[in-house]
């Protein structure tokens, strides 16, 4: 079944403990993308990829890493998480590397206390 | 990031009723684009949008991406209980996609 799994789906943890969120597509696509949804915000871009080794910021970037070393993954790496990034994060891919068409994960919800 | 303008925030639908959304924004965008959000889930897309002035159905559905390339609407016709959900408006340019806020659509008892 072509799919986005992230892991874990639900994290609670404290302020500055390092923490990583996995994601993995299963569909060789090209183009990743991680997104956090906020009420009444909306999905905001964090950080998207275009190919191993190539990535960018998106609209919301600060507090964030990630890293694509290999195709099917594109981990979300907080260093140092601050209560004001609880939030419900998405991983999405694309088959085209310039085309709105994403397939997104089932979200992880995160809360830093 | 680019603002998208989504109204309305929240609305109830009775069964059979037609329904309809939009989105505006300050930028234009190559690609319009409509998301469903149901609880639990992640987004997951019912029509994209290419050309200005595009008028596009899937099913009950139907979108258009406006002729200024700035804004869309949704409609959905003879709306059934499982239409229940977060709607999401999102434009693309190059490699990066914007979204609405969102319209929270549920059933009215």
């Amino acid at each position: 079944e072509a799919q986005v799994t992230q892991n874990p789906r639900y994290l609670i943890t404290v302020t500055g403990k390092k923490l990583t969120v996995t994601c993995s597509q299963n569909m060789n696509h090209e183009y990743m993308s991680w997104y956090r949804q906020d009420p009444g915000l909306g999905l905001r871009q964090i950080y998207y990829s275009m190919n191993v080794e190539v990535t960018d910021k998106g609209d919301v970037p600060e507090g964030y890493k990630v890293s694509r070393k290999e195709k099917r993954n594109f981990p979300l790496i907080l260093e140092s998480p601050s209560p004001n990034q609880t939030s419900l994060y998405f991983c999405a891919s694309s088959l085209l590397l310039r085309s709105g068409e994403q397939y997104f994960g089932p979200g992880t919800r995160l809360t830093v206390t | 990031g680019q603002q998208l303008n989504q109204s309305p925030q929240s609305m109830f639908i009775q069964e059979g009723e037609d329904v309809s959304m939009n989105c505006t924004s300050s930028s234009i965008f190559n690609t319009w684009l409509w998301y469903k959000q149901e609880p639990g889930e992640g987004p997951v897309l019912l029509i994209a949008l290419y050309k200005a002035g595009e008028l596009t159905s899937n099913g009950r559905l139907t979108a258009q991406f406006g002729i200024t390339r700035k804004d869309s609407f949704l409609n959905i016709s003879a709306s059934i209980p499982s239409d229940v959900g977060i709607y999401f408006c999102a434009g693309h340019n190059d490699y990066k996609l914007s979204f609405g806020a969102g319209t929270t659509v549920t059933v009215r008892a």
